[in-house]
Formats: C-alpha cells, sequence, structure tokens
C-alpha cells in the first residue's frame, strides 16, 4: 500500500541555518505530496503541495520537489527562525478526492 | 469566515465507555474528515463525510461511527472505548470531497483509562 517516510526527529539547529527535512514515499500511482505543519497547540497547516512530477511547491521560504525518480519530497528552508518550531508532516494522496496519508512527522526546534 | 472547530479540547474517559466528539465544519464546506493522531505519529484516516453519507473509510472497527447533520458539521463516536484509543482526534473539512484543500481544526485530546 501507499505509505511516507521522513527522517526521525526531532532535529534542532540555530537560527539562520540551512534546514533539510527528509522524505520517501511508496505509491502505485502518480500521487500528489505535501508537506503540512503543526504549531504547538494548533491543527495542522498545509505548507505546500506539489501535483506531478519535477513540480516545486513554496511558501514562506519553504520549498521542496516532486522527484519520481528517487521517490522524494525533501523540505528545505535556506534560513530557519525560532517561529519555524513545529512538528512538519510529509504526507500523499492519490488523487484529490481521495485521503490523505501521513508520515509519522518530525519535530523541529530551533534555537535562537 | 470562521475556521474548522472543534470541542471539547479535551476529554478524559474510561475503557469501555462511549464518547462523541464535534466538529464544525468551515462555512461553505459540505465535506468532513475525521483523522486520529497517536502520541508520536501522523494523523491517520478515520472516515470522511461528504453531504451526510459516509464516503470512504479507513482502518477502524465500526465501534468507530460518524454523522454529519445537514448544516455539514459532523459527530465522530466511538463505542467500548480502548486504552490505545487515546489520541488527539482531528477533524477536517474542504468542499466536494476535496481533501486537497482541507482545513484542519485544532483537535480533541482524549484520554482513556
Amino acid at each position: 500500500g501507499n505509505s511516507v517516510t521522513q527522517m526521525e526527529g526531532p532535529v534542532t539547529l540555530s537560527e539562520e541555518a540551512f534546514l533539510t527535512i527528509n522524505c520517501t514515499y511508496t505509491a502505485t500511482g502518480y500521487p500528489s505530496l505535501f508537506w503540512y505543519v503543526q504549531y504547538p497547540g494548533e491543527g495542522l497547516q498545509l505548507l505546500l503541495k506539489a501535483t506531478k512530477a519535477d513540480d516545486k511547491g513554496s511558501n514562506k521560504g519553504f520549498e521542496a520537489t516532486y522527484r519520481k525518480e528517487t521517490t522524494s519530497f525533501h523540505l528545505e528552508k535556506g534560513s530557519v527562525q525560532v517561529s519555524d518550531s513545529a512538528v512538519y508532516f510529509c504526507a500523499l494522496s492519490e488523487n484529490r478526492d481521495d485521503k490523505i496519508i501521513f508520515g509519522k512527522g518530525t519535530r523541529l526546534h530551533i534555537l535562537p | 469566515e470562521t475556521g474548522v472547530t472543534q470541542s471539547p479540547t479535551h476529554l478524559i474517559k474510561t475503557r469501555g465507555q462511549q464518547v462523541t466528539l464535534r466538529c464544525s465544519s468551515q462555512s461553505g464546506h459540505n465535506t468532513v474528515s475525521w483523522y486520529q493522531q497517536a502520541l508520536g505519529q501522523g494523523p491517520q484516516f478515520i472516515f470522511q463525510y461528504y453531504r451526510e453519507e459516509e464516503n470512504g473509510r479507513g482502518n477502524f472497527p465500526p465501534r468507530f461511527s460518524g454523522l454529519q447533520f445537514p448544516n455539514y458539521s459532523s459527530e465522530l463516536n466511538v463505542n467500548a472505548l480502548e486504552l490505545d484509543d487515546s489520541a488527539l482526534y482531528l477533524c477536517a473539512s474542504s468542499t466536494n470531497r476535496r481533501t486537497y484543500e482541507q482545513y484542519f481544526g485544532p483537535g480533541t485530546r482524549l484520554t482513556v483509562t
């Protein structure tokens, strides 16, 4: 079945450091890929998405590129801020009406 | 425009009891999906309701059931609670079953003792 694997946390970085959170997926078809973020005490928010191979999703300085050849969708940000501290979930969906399958999440701590 | 709201925020129940969780969808949304998020895990899809009908179900037993009302708000009911049901329960609303653009509520934290 379809699944998502992402790097385990917690990930601790200093402010202004470069961030990469790895995500790989297994799918039978050509899924859409997502990154969600969960800030403390808040609901999940869609951070970015990509719906086909080679698409790059971007938002708030974060970006991820849909790599079909490596079945990956790694999240990157050039310079993290303390306010980026949260849990990040990689996810996929086979089509716009299908359920979303989430990875286990990666907790990110940014130190001032 | 109000977002997705859930009630209660926290709940403590005893094993074997029944619980009802509530979700009000965002204005204009006719689809509600429910997810269970165990501690340290990603959300897992329970089921989705579209225009008051169940429209897809994940790998959860029948003691997990739901309802959607004419105003598109929804309830999640869990019977015969087990310790493993302790989790954060999230609901998400969207239009016309489109999970791509769903908005999540803050969740209900259920603890089963």
